[in-house]
């Protein structure tokens, strides 16, 4: 089975430009989690939905910062303008909410990203 | 408030030795899971172990058990005859059930010496 899929797995780029980090998540997975990760801060819950609805966003750090889930399949995390603290490891996780499941979260391998 | 404590930043353990890693967590739900994961330095995270709120024995998993204190609140992760290979970032979360919300605690940094 594929797990958790991220894209880019590195991004360079400018501070000021724009940044979108896509997932797909696990089939059948109903909620999908967006943490970030640095040495400073450790991980750090962006944004997570269930069923593809927005749940909790309390983690954004700024409204640069935008999330989308348009569907079961696809979410996508864009920073607009980027900055040189966004430089960071960004992960995409997915579970199964209930079902009698234990839910783990299931993570993808990483988005890198640097912005100069 | 802290909803999951890991207190210690950094340890080492003796090849073949058990090691344990502690956590402590903070909820007044009834109902909740807690989890281990590990990340070695490529990255990744790895899902190691779970145990619920209402299980009443420890969970195990291979070389990995979880010594769950429900009273204290303390879930921690214990593996035996460690190896080489276990050196790596470990990470304690807990979710709980009404607002399926995952939270991760600071992490421990295991070094196993040959």
């Amino acid at each position: 089975d594929a797990g958790v899929i991220q894209s880019p797995r590195h991004e360079v780029t400018e501070m000021g430009q724009e940044v979108t980090l896509r997932c797909k998540p696990i089939s059948g997975h109903n909620s999908l989690f967006w943490y970030r990760q640095t040495m400073m801060r450790g991980l750090e819950l962006l944004i997570y939905f269930n069923n593809n609805v927005p749940i909790d966003d309390s983690g954004m750090p700024e409204d640069r910062f935008s999330a989308k889930m348009p569907n079961a399949s696809f979410s996508t995390l864009k920073i607009q303008p980027s900055e040189p603290r966004d430089s960071a490891v960004y992960f995409c996780a997915s579970s199964v909410r209930g079902g009698g499941t234990t839910g783990e979260l299931f993570f993808g391998e990483g988005s890198r990203l640097t912005v100069l | 408030a802290q909803k999951i404590t890991q207190t210690q930043p950094g340890m080492f353990v003796q090849e073949k030795e058990a090691v344990t890693l502690d956590c402590t967590y903070d909820t007044s739900d009834q109902s909740y899971g807690l989890f281990w994961y590990k990340q070695p330095s490529s990255g990744e995270m790895i899902f190691l172990i779970y145990q619920g709120s209402y299980d009443e024995q420890n969970a195990t998993e291979g070389r990995y058990s979880l010594n769950f204190q429900k009273a204290r609140k303390s879930a921690n992760l214990v593996i035996s005859a460690s190896q080489l290979g276990d050196s790596a970032m470990y990470f304690c979360a807990m979710r709980e059930r009404n607002f399926n919300k995952f939270y991760f605690g600071s992490g421990t940094k295991l070094n196993v010496k040959p």
